[in-house]
């Protein structure tokens, strides 16, 4: 089975722009979560998606937004970026709900200039 | 609320030699507990977990990890450290979120040096 994919891997953006990360499950898995991982922060919980309804939502402002497609595919977008928006942003897949076993993607890094 | 803490930042050890990796959790009920290690630059890659029954868990690479809900701890254990293990480990526990659905915190990680 294919492991969980995520696009771009890099990323250069500039304060104010907006950004859109993408994230493929491995198959059959229908809950998607996403961090954010910094050095000072460590590895901070955004967001669970499953069956195209977010279940699950972190401690982050609403410049940050995801969203599940039919196919379990999902997208997070990060509007007006901000220089502390540079991280590296992972997707986990898991079968029903992310309580359970999470396989990660490679993670999508991001620098905001 | 779930917590994890993770008391060591940085552990250096020497190849060959043992390793303990220490992980305390908070949560009201039994919990599923994870051991992570992610490499440079990668995502995590899950080691070991603990869902109920035994509580001497094996994973992969050699490690275990021992539940001892007395403690409330899950320390992660390797009986000889490769060169090759050096990276950071996470700890996480898994649990009912404010949502009510299952959610997973994370400890803030143990980085792994290794010394010839």
């Amino acid at each position: 089975k294919a492991g969980v994919t995520q696009t771009p891997r890099y990323l250069i953006k500039t304060r104010g722009q907006q950004v859109t990360l993408s994230c493929s499950p491995i198959s059959g898995h229908r809950s998607v979560s996403w961090y954010q991982q910094t050095p000072g922060q460590g590895l901070q919980f955004l967001f669970e998606y499953f069956s195209e309804t977010q279940r699950n939502k972190g401690n982050f402002p609403g410049r940050f937004s995801g969203r599940q497609f039919s196919n379990s595919r999902s997208e997070m977008n990060v509007s007006t970026l901000e220089l502390g928006d540079s991280a590296l942003y992972l997707c986990a897949s898991s079968v029903v709900t992310s309580g359970e076993t999470q396989y990660f993607g490679p993670g999508t890094r991001l620098l905001v200039l | 609320a779930q917590s994890v803490t993770q008391p060591d930042i940085h552990i250096t050890v020497s190849e060959g030699a043992s390793l303990e990796l220490r992980c305390n959790y908070s949560y009201g009920a039994t919990p599923y507990l994870f051991w992570y290690v992610q490499s440079p630059g990668q995502g995590l890659q899950l080691l070991l977990k603990y869902f109920s029954g035994d509580t001497l868990v094996q994973g992969i690479k050699g490690f275990e990890a021992e539940f001892k809900r007395s403690q409330s701890s899950f320390n992660l254990r390797k009986p000889s450290v490769h060169w090759s293990d050096a990276a950071e480990y996470f700890c996480a526990v898994g649990g009912r979120g404010s949502g009510g659905y299952q959610k997973v915190t994370f400890g803030t990680g143990t980085k792994l040096q290794v010394i010839p």
